[in-house]
């Protein structure tokens, strides 16, 4: 069975500053890979996904996805965090038997000022 | 479009109380799923339709009904609602068919269980 592991609770940034939150999976085959956002008393928010290809897989917002299929991790990115970015951050991989998503417990990140 | 639509945004009920979660989707997606959201353990699936007169179970199916009897509507039911049953309800869609189609979410119903 595949699963997600996002093994920070809360990540804390100073605005300007880079970000990164961490995903790591366990599937067997071809990994689909997503990140999703989520506001305060919003739904989820789709960022990325990784495929196939390129490693490196920009989104919205600014943010990018670096994949490693050895470490198998699909860590979020981006240069220089806002406060707006303040959010739920999750990772998701797809669940071939039945196309649905397998969710890590998700991140909270928190950029101060 | 107005995309995935979700009715109530927020509903108490006592325990014993059944409901209908709605939900609805004008994207013409085959598949539809609903998830429960709860602190620290992300999204977990309850059912899925891949299509009209089609459903199966999730990962966490009990005390929760679904059918689907047009493309658009996916309702869930709780037959006789349990305080465990408190949580964030998003219904979600996509196209069926490759795996690497993006799923898009509802708002949420925030479900109260007394």
């Amino acid at each position: 069975a595949q699963s997600v592991a996002q093994p920070e609770d809360q990540v804390n940034v100073a605005e300007g500053n880079p970000l990164t939150v961490k995903c790591t999976y366990s599937v067997s085959g071809n990994p689909y890979l997503f990140w999703y956002v989520q506001y305060p008393n919003r739904g989820l928010q789709f960022l990325l996904k990784y495929i196939t290809g390129d490693n490196l897989v920009k989104g919205s917002y600014g943010f990018e996805a670096e994949f490693n299929k050895s470490q198998t991790s699909f860590h979020l990115k981006k240069p220089s965090a806002l406060v707006s970015d303040s959010a739920l951050y999750f990772c998701a991989v797809r669940d071939m038997s039945r196309r649905a998503l397998t969710f890590g417990s998700g991140t909270r990140l928190q950029v101060q000022p | 479009n107005a995309g995935v639509t979700q009715t109530p945004k927020f509903q108490v009920l006592k325990t014993g109380q059944s409901m209908t979660l709605q939900c609805a989707q004008d994207m013409n997606h085959e598949y539809m799923s609903w998830y429960r959201q709860d602190p620290g353990m992300g999204l977990r699936l309850i059912h899925y339709s891949v299509g009209a007169g089609i459903t199966d179970q999730g990962e966490v199916p009990n005390g929760y009904n679904v059918s689907r009897s047009t493309t658009e509507d996916f309702p869930l039911r709780l037959l006789s609602a349990a305080p465990s049953q408190t949580s964030v309800y998003f219904c979600a869609s996509s196209y069926w068919g490759i795996p690497e189609e993006t799923q898009y979410f509802g708002p949420g119903t925030r479900l109260l269980v007394l």
